[in-house]
């Protein structure tokens, strides 16, 4: 079982509409979870993080963590076609200094 | 100013040289990576230093070694370079929690 697991997709979804993202991990000891945003030919950027059950909002990005199912999700509202990219999901282990990442799903918004 | 940066950006090279990439970080940063990213647009972790000290080393084959002459810089120098080392090559620079890449080099091996 892969540490850090991502559909790939891609996920399309039409401008407007609510996108969907979800990762699963399998180390239950993991306490911080976190949401890159790779654009084609570009490099990871963080977009969001998460420690806590529940939901953390930051404008459009709502990122939601459930530790029992080992779930973390991110949701894109009012998706845009500048939203189209590969979103990665990352969990650190051994006291934050290595990061594992999923393979990513990507995100096609339709105008 | 970039946060981060690599050189070069692109690299073609043919089979068997040995070649370096280079990453330079103005963050104050204590910890720097090396990542690859294949193909499959799947980022691995391969190295990782803290304050000139080597602190991970993932199962990377031994023609890859790392080098950090300071705290800023993190180069990673491979030799005998073969076709499956083509890929994405990322240097990170981490604060608390939230890792900076840099712009990426894109190695194709001939």
């Amino acid at each position: 079982q892969k540490e850090v697991e991502q559909n790939s997709g891609p996920l399309s979804v039409p401008e407007g509409a609510i996108a969907s993202l979800n990762c699963t991990y399998s180390d239950r000891g993991s306490q911080s979870f976190f949401w890159y945003r790779q654009y084609s030919g570009k490099s990871p950027e963080l977009i969001m993080s998460i420690y806590s059950n529940g939901d953390k909002e930051d404008g459009r990005f709502t990122a939601q963590l459930n530790k029992a199912s080992q779930y973390v999700s991110l949701l894109i509202r009012d998706s845009q076609p500048s939203d189209s990219a590969t979103y990665l999901c990352a969990a650190p282990r051994g006291g934050y200094q290595k990061v594992t990442f999923g393979i990513g799903t990507k995100l096609q918004v339709i105008p | 100013d970039t946060a981060v940066s690599q050189t070069p950006k692109y690299l073609v090279t043919q089979m068997g040289n040995d070649k370096s990439i280079k990453c330079e970080q103005n963050l104050g940063h204590d910890t720097m990576y090396w990542y690859k990213q294949d193909s499959k647009k799947f980022l691995k972790i391969m190295f990782s230093y803290n304050n000139k000290e080597l602190i991970i080393n993932e199962t990377v084959p031994n023609r890859f070694s790392p080098k950090s002459p300071d705290k800023a810089h993190l180069n990673l120098h491979i030799n005998s370079l073969e076709l499956g080392d083509s890929a994405v090559y990322f240097c990170a620079s981490k604060s608390t929690d939230t890792q900076y890449f840099g712009p990426g080099t894109r190695l194709t091996v001939l």
